[in-house]
């Protein structure tokens, strides 16, 4: 158990919907990250949060965004959902600023049908 | 810009054997490299990390990986390979100075009896 809590577990939703994906970080933890993982595409970093201020961003879609809330934990908001969004979403968490161990959840698998 | 590439997407040894996963990466600063482990329908696992310290890193599981600047690699081995090694391995790769994260597509391992 990495300390990383992530709901809902699976997610099944069809087409056009919006969801939100939650992430809680380790005790602690002030950074956030958040992964998208597909068969085609590999692991994909989407973006990070540190102490509520968003650091970096990767390959996010704009229906994609997220938030780090005063409590630390994180939300991930995926919006007009497509086929192609169908995947596993990952959250990890690390301590601070120079911290280089990242700490995994167990996952979203969210299914768009 | 950062990259890594992770040689073979599946690798079949016998238990007991040796396990030797590839992994090299592309960065224009020192990189800080990472190896973590996925069983199925888990998270990430970290296995070991570089981080500019010794080049010969020690991970759990009796895993280890050395940093040859040279040759830009960060290969995973074990000596002898355990039928709970069966699983994916990423290589990661954050450039010092920045926040991301990148991560290879993967090498899933399959340990034969």
């Amino acid at each position: 158990d990495s300390g990383v809590t992530q709901t809902p577990k699976h997610l099944i939703t069809a087409t056009g919907q919006r969801v939100t994906l939650r992430c809680s970080p380790r005790s602690g933890d002030l950074s956030v990250y958040w992964y998208q993982q597909s068969l085609d595409q590999g692991l994909q970093f989407l973006i990070q949060y540190y102490n509520g201020e968003e650091r970096a961003k990767g390959n996010i879609l704009e229906r994609f965004s997220a938030q780090q809330f005063p409590d630390l934990h994180s939300e991930l908001n995926l919006s007009s959902l497509e086929l192609g969004d169908s995947a596993l979403y990952f959250c990890a968490s690390t301590r601070g600023r120079e911290a280089y161990e990242q700490y995994f959840g167990p996952g979203t698998r969210l299914t768009v049908t | 810009a950062q990259s890594v590439t992770q040689l073979g997407s599946h690798v079949s040894v016998s238990e007991g054997a040796l396990v030797l996963l590839r992994c090299n990466y592309s960065s224009s600063v020192p990189p800080y490299l990472f190896w973590y482990v996925q069983y199925p329908n888990q998270g990430l696992q970290l296995l070991l990390k570089y981080t500019s310290a010794a080049t010969l890193v020690k991970g759990i599981n009796g895993f280890e990986a050395e940093f040859k600047k040279s040759e830009t690699s960060f290969h995973l081995t074990k000596p002898s390979a355990h039928m709970s090694d069966a699983a994916e391995y990423f290589c990661a790769v954050r450039a010092s100075g920045t926040y991301k994260y990148i991560f290879g597509t993967g090498t899933r391992l399959k340990v034969l009896a």
